[in-house]
């Protein structure tokens, strides 16, 4: 079964700068998808980014981006130039490439609660 | 904008009530998802439909149901509400087709007396 690993239940960034989130995976597949979401106190969850594993280039929207390693099963988000509206929980998910039935569900790692200091 | 409805934002029950929360999307998902949110757990699937009237378990089904009568409505079902069943309820949506995103609703934070 795969497996979704977010390590950093908590982290700290100064406003305007840089910020890494860490996320691990274990599947034996190889055609899947990843993702970020970010979840700000409301609650509404928002997807931030996403990979296709067949895809070699890394992902980017905006000020987001992610180092995705995928024979180290790693897949990374960089918050660069940091705002205070980044403050949330960020949930790194996993899902398999293939259509129909439980192939389309999520598997979330347990988040990573990013503060933002002014 | 795609738009994933829940029905309470709040919900305070008691013990043996059978409790019902719904959820409503205006895309013509085929997916629609139920999520239980707890602190340091993250986000554990109850229960999914891939369509109308059909239905998965997940990883947590135990003492819950669900309904799809309609396309759009996914209902989720408290048989007879227990403390331990006090979390964040999160429905989610989807396309079928490989690759799609979730969307989420707003969550009902449901406590149960």
């Amino acid at each position: 079964a795969q497996t979704v690993t977010q390590s950093q239940p908590e982290m700290s960034v100064q406003e305007a700068e840089t910020v890494t989130l860490s996320c691990t995976y274990d599947t034996s597949e190889s055609d899947y998808y990843l993702f970020w979401y970010k979840q700000p106190p409301s609650r509404q969850m928002i997807l931030v980014i996403r990979q296709e594993a067949y895809k070699q280039q890394n992902a980017t929207e905006n000020r987001f981006s992610v180092n995705f390693q995928k024979a180290a099963k790693s897949f990374s988000l960089k918050i660069s130039d940091s705002q205070l509206g980044d403050a949330a929980m960020y949930f790194c998910a996993y899902r398999r490439g293939e259509d129909g039935g439980s192939q389309g569900n999520l598997i979330f790692g347990k988040g990573t609660k990013l503060s933002v200091k002014p | 904008d795609v738009k994933v409805t829940q029905s309470s934002r709040y919900l305070v029950k008691r013990t043996g009530e059978k409790v019902f929360l719904e959820c409503v999307q205006d895309m013509d998902h085929e997916n629609m998802f139920w999520y239980r949110q707890d602190p340091g757990l993250g986000l554990r699937l109850i229960y999914f439909s891939y369509d109308v009237k059909m239905k998965e378990k997940g990883d947590i089904p135990e003492g819950y149901s669900v309904s799809r009568e309609k396309k759009e409505r996914f209902s989720l079902i408290l048989e007879s509400a227990s403390t331990n069943q006090t979390s964040m309820y999160l429905c989610a949506s989807s396309f079928r087709s490989r690759g799609n995103e979730q969307f989420f609703g707003p969550g009902t934070r449901l406590t149960v007396l």
